[in-house]
């Protein structure tokens, strides 16, 4: 069993759609939860980090966590095809020397079409 | 301030030949670290080193692959070796601390994408 469950999609919307990104994880060891926007043959970007459970807001972007089901979400409002990209969920944290260490999702490929 | 320095961004190498990977971290960052990306895979960690040590391994392949991060210079990925498995984007990351317990944002560079012909 994979650390870390992400869909990888693809996902495709109309543009203005509500999005909805989520990621699954076993290890309850994990501190804190970042979702990172990839585009094509780029380096990923952070969009949004958290450590505790509950809802993180940043402009249309909001960040869930819920660390009692091992759940995690990413929600963008008023999506825009600036937006497709692919988003890929990651923790860190877990302790030990293991603490410098992000484990990433497979990624959702989003497509949002005018 | 320049972001996170990766060369050359696109490497091809010959089974068996030797592949290095340059990796220069944002300025004022002491941590690095390297990620594999296979095709449609998401990253996996491969190593976290600070300046002259290695910290956290547990991602390298046993053989063939070695990292580094001297005292002056940037940060190098060797492979030896390669064999068309290797085929990957390589991405370096850099903080400017790491400690335990608390979140420090890893910046990404724009990857080295080797093919191994």
């Amino acid at each position: 069993q994979k650390e870390v469950e992400q869909d990888p999609g693809p996902l495709s919307v109309p543009e203005g759609a509500i999005v909805s990104l989520n990621c699954t994880y076993s290890n309850s060891a994990f501190q804190y939860f970042m979702w990172y926007r990839q585009y094509s043959r780029k380096g990923p970007e952070l969009l949004m980090y958290t450590y505790s459970s509950g809802n993180k807001e940043d402009g249309r972007f909001t960040a869930q966590v819920d660390k009692s089901s091992k759940y995690i979400s990413l929600f963008i409002r008023d999506s825009q095809p600036s937006d497709s990209a692919t988003y890929l969920c990651a923790m860190g944290g877990a302790g030990g020397t293991s603490y410098g260490k992000l484990t990433f999702g497979q990624g959702t490929i989003l497509t949002v079409h005018p | 301030n320049a972001g996170v320095m990766q060369n050359p961004r696109h490497l091809v190498r010959r089974r068996g030949q030797e592949a290095r990977l340059r990796c220069s971290p944002m300025k004022g960052h002491s941590h690095v670290y390297w990620y594999r990306q296979l095709p449609e895979e998401g990253l996996k960690f491969m190593v976290y080193l600070q300046k002259e040590n290695i910290i956290d391994e547990s991602g390298m392949p046993k053989e063939r692959f070695s990292a580094e991060f001297p005292k002056e210079g940037p940060s190098i990925l060797r492979i030896q070796q390669v064999v068309r498995g290797d085929s990957a984007a390589y991405f370096c990351a850099s903080s400017p601390y790491s400690r335990a317990g608390l979140y420090n944002e890893q910046f990404f560079g724009p990857g080295t994408r080797l093919t191994v012909l």
